[in-house]
């Protein structure tokens, strides 16, 4: 079945430093992949998408790479903010009903 | 535009007692999704509306949980009887079609069953 692993939290960064969170993924067919955010006390929002193979999405300063090779899609940002602690959510769909399946989040605290 | 709006916010019941839920997607977003998120866990999906038809509802726990999407619009989602793992956040979200990924998500309900 359709499956996504992310790597466990909580990361602790300073501000201004370098991020990556990993995520990979295991699906049938073609996925579209996803980055969802969810602030405290706030909603899920999509960060950034990719829909094909050795797409970039970006948004705010972050970036992932669909790798079909690798089946990953990790979220990278090159000098993170205070306001970008959060839980951040990597999901895939597939053609099948268009249903998200996420993976269990990875929570990062920046500190100033 | 308005967001997706879901009621209540907060919930607390009995183990055993019945909750419904409610969700108003955008409107004209045909396409309107159940998720259920543990504490730790990504949200799962529950039920998925296409219009007022169901288009996927394998991981909803039918002998307890109920859903319906009248006239295409508004949803309920109803839990009877409760049990203490039901305890999480319902979100709802909908999509102009299923096929656009342009999911918008309510802040949810969190229900806690004591």
């Amino acid at each position: 079945g359709n499956s996504v692993t992310q790597m466990e939290g909580p990361v602790t960064l300073s501000e201004e430093a370098f991020l990556t969170i990993n995520c990979t993924y295991t699906a049938t067919g073609y996925p579209s992949l996803f980055w969802y955010v969810q602030y405290p006390g706030e909603g899920l929002q999509l960060l950034l998408k990719a829909t094909k193979a050795d797409d970039k999405g970006s948004n705010k300063g972050f970036e992932a790479t669909y790798r079909k090779e690798t089946t990953s899609f990790h979220l990278e940002k090159g000098s993170v903010q205070v306001s970008d602690s959060a839980v951040y959510f990597c999901a895939l769909s597939t053609n099948s009903g268009y249903a998200l399946n996420f993976g269990k989040g990875t929570s990062l605290l920046v500190t100033p | 535009e308005a967001g997706v709006a879901q009621s209540p916010r907060y919930k607390i019941i009995e183990k055993r007692q019945s909750v419904a839920f409610w969700c108003n997607p955008i409107s004209g977003h045909a396409t309107l999704y159940w998720y259920q998120q543990i504490l730790g866990q990504g949200p799962k999906l529950l039920i998925q509306f296409q219009n007022n038809g169901v288009v996927d509802d394998s991981q909803l726990p039918k002998d307890r949980f109920s859903a319906e999407r009248l006239k295409g619009v508004d949803s309920t989602l109803k839990i009877q009887p409760a049990k203490l793992e039901d305890s999480a956040v319902y979100l709802c979200a909908s999509s102009l079609t299923g096929g656009d990924y342009g999911y918008t998500f309510g802040s949810g309900t969190r229900l806690t069953v004591v």
